[in-house]
Parts: structure tokens; C-alpha cells; sequence
């Protein structure tokens, strides 16, 4: 199993909707959780934390579920320039891992 | 400009060819990463140092990739034979030890084997 994993999608979504991301991690062990951002050509940017208690930043809403091992990403009233590659990221006893990303296109 | 550096950014090389890259992380950050990209695919994680300590060095992806971190401030890539599969964006990152402190990236050195 791989340590994180993300559905690739793309996800093509119209402006203004809300779309939500998931993603799963292995290692029960994991302490610290983030949500990066990639846009084609560039280095993966920090878009959020995310914290047990759940985090909110704007239009995005981060939550962590440890029972399950999954993060989530919401992005609420979608934007053109949310387009780009989420990446989830998972750190602990074991250095900085990252899964696939997952792929979004708002489309006007 | 005090963010992560990478140089080159950009390096074609010729197989067979040996390879060095390096990485000048963010002053203040004990940890320092490496990572491999390749399109459609996260960074797949490579190495990290501690200071100057290599904590990790399993997942180099063979006996021709090696990293060093001689001072626990700079950091050097290597890899020896290059092949054609090597082509790929080679990612530093850097990050503090206290916890859910996020890790930053340099602009990455993109990697032609021809």
C-alpha cells in the first residue's frame, strides 16, 4: 500500500461550485498533515495545515480524520485560478511524503 | 532572496555522463529533502538530512544517486551514469524539526538525459 494516495482525477468543475478532495494515508504513526498546491511547471506551494480540529482558510476547509487515516480538501465557490494539482503530505517518524495529486480544472 | 535555492535549474546531459545539483536551503532550516518528479506524478521522496546527518537514504532510487550535506547548511545531488530515465525535475525542500511546520521548495533542477 502505497503511504499516501490521491485520486488523480482531473476534476473539471464550473466556476462557483465546491469540490472536495480525499486522501488516505498509511502510516498510523503520521503527525503533521498538508494540503500543497502545485501549478503546471512550478514547485508544489503550502496551501494549508491540517489540524486535528479541522482548519479553515477562506474558501478552503481542511480536516483530518486519524480514525480513518484520510485528510480532506474543500474548496468552496471554485475560482479559474484554483486550477492546479493538490498535493496531500504527511510527515511523523517518517520524513515528508507526498501522494500523486489530484488535478483541477474550473472551467468558466 | 531568502527562499530555497537550486542550481542549475536546468541541466541536458549526455548518458553516461555524471551529474551534481545543488541545493542551498532556507538559514534557519535543519532539514533538508530531495525529490524526484516526473509529469503526472507527486515528488517521490529521495532523501532528507538532519543537519548534516543523512537520516534517510533507502529510497535512492539506485547505488548511482548519492547526496551530501557536508557543513548541514548546502546540499549536493549526485548522480553518477546518468540514463535516459533520470529525466526528471529534482526537488529540494527545507523545513524547521518543530512539528507541523511545512516544509518550502526551491524551483527545481530540470534534468534532460539525451
Amino acid at each position: 500500500r502505497k503511504e499516501v494516495e490521491q485520486d488523480p482525477g482531473p476534476f473539471n468543475v464550473p466556476e462557483g461550485a465546491t469540490v472536495a478532495f480525499n486522501c488516505t494515508y498509511s502510516n498510523s504513526a503520521s503527525q503533521s498533515f498538508f494540503w500543497y498546491r502545485q501549478d503546471c511547471r512550478k514547485e508544489p506551494k503550502l496551501l494549508m495545515s491540517v489540524y486535528s480540529s479541522g482548519n479553515e482558510d477562506g474558501r478552503f476547509t481542511a480536516q483530518l480524520n486519524r480514525a480513518s487515516q484520510y485528510i480532506s480538501l474543500l474548496i468552496r465557490d471554485s475560482k479559474l485560478s484554483d486550477s492546479a494539482t493538490y498535493l496531500c503530505s504527511t510527515s511523523g517518524n517518517t520524513p515528508l511524503v507526498f501522494g500523486k495529486g489530484t488535478r483541477l480544472s474550473v472551467i468558466a | 532572496d531568502t527562499g530555497v535555492s537550486q542550481d542549475p535549474r536546468h541541466k541536458i546531459t549526455k548518458r553516461g555522463q555524471n551529474v551534481t545539483f545543488r541545493c542551498d536551503p532556507i538559514s534557519e532550516h535543519n532539514r533538508l529533502y530531495w525529490y524526484r518528479q516526473t509529469l503526472g506524478q507527486g515528488p517521490e521522496f529521495l532523501t532528507y538530512f538532519q543537519n548534516e546527518a543523512q537520516l534517510e537514504k533507502s529510497r535512492l532510487l539506485s547505488d548511482r544517486f548519492s547526496a551530501e550535506r557536508p557543513k548541514g547548511s548546502f546540499s549536493t545531488l549526485e548522480i553518477q551514469r546518468t540514463e535516459q530515465g533520470d529525466s526528471a525535475m529534482y526537488l529540494c525542500a527545507s523545513s524547521s524539526t518543530e512539528m507541523n511546520t511545512e516544509a518550502f521548495f526551491g524551483q527545481g533542477t530540470r534534468l534532460t538525459v539525451v
